[in-house]
């Protein structure tokens, strides 16, 4: 069954230090995967994909087919990174495609 | 300017009653979408439609009815209110084709006392 989890509730680090936000998932087929981001009184929003192999506001993300990863990373953390980070899993393509979202984890980046 | 819009945004309502929770986008979009999320923040999709037409019908209680009147909104109508359908609601919608791109609204709670 396709499945995204992230094990982390929360993860708190100190501003200038790397973070990395764990995701892994369960998809018999080709993953494509995102990360989406929900900061503090906005809308969640899509922050990267898998595909696109870009970094945004600093953050990166590989694909590892072997582990089953999906991890987010960003080498130096900034207190504006502090949110909530779902990883996401597409099941189906077009107009049938459905995301499915892991348990998501809030980022504190303390100062 | 607002992209995906929710009214209410907060519901706060008795066991036993029937509520809706109404969503309007303003991009164009033909696909919509419903999610719950719940109070440990897992976030899974209800329903979506494409252009009024139902597409995804997740394994939702059947209390739980959408209704697109158009391609620009997707309401949410929910019978005989259970204390477990206390979550948050969230509204999306993408474009043809690019599902994976949703643009989300800014939710409804919904508290069933």
């Amino acid at each position: 069954a396709q499945r995204v989890t992230q094990p982390e509730k929360l993860l708190s680090v100190f501003k200038g230090a790397p973070v990395e936000l764990k995701c892994n998932y369960s998809y018999s087929g080709s993953p494509e995967l995102f990360w989406y981001v929900q900061y503090s009184r906005q809308r969640l929003q899509l922050l990267l994909r898998h595909i696109s192999r870009e970094s945004i506001k600093g953050f990166t993300a590989d694909l590892n087919k072997g582990e089953t990863s999906f991890h987010l990373k960003k080498p130096f953390a900034q207190e504006e990174d502090s949110a909530m980070y779902y990883c996401a899993l597409l099941h189906g393509s077009g107009n049938t495609g459905k995301l499915i979202f892991g348990q998501g984890t809030t980022l504190q980046v303390k100062p | 300017d607002t992209a995906v819009s929710q009214t209410p945004k907060y519901l706060v309502t008795q066991m036993g009653n029937d509520k809706s929770i109404k969503c309007e986008q303003n991009l164009g979009h033909d696909t919509m979408y419903w999610y719950k999320q719940d109070s440990k923040k897992f976030l899974k999709i209800m329903f979506s439609y494409n252009n009024k037409e139902l597409i995804i019908n997740e394994t939702v209680p059947n209390r739980f009815s959408p209704k697109s009147p158009d391609k620009a909104h997707l309401n949410l109508h929910i019978n005989s209110l259970e204390l477990g359908d206390s979550a948050v609601y969230f509204c999306a919608s993408s474009q043809d084709g690019i599902s994976y791109e949703q643009y989300f609204g800014p939710g409804t709670r919904l508290t069933v006392t």
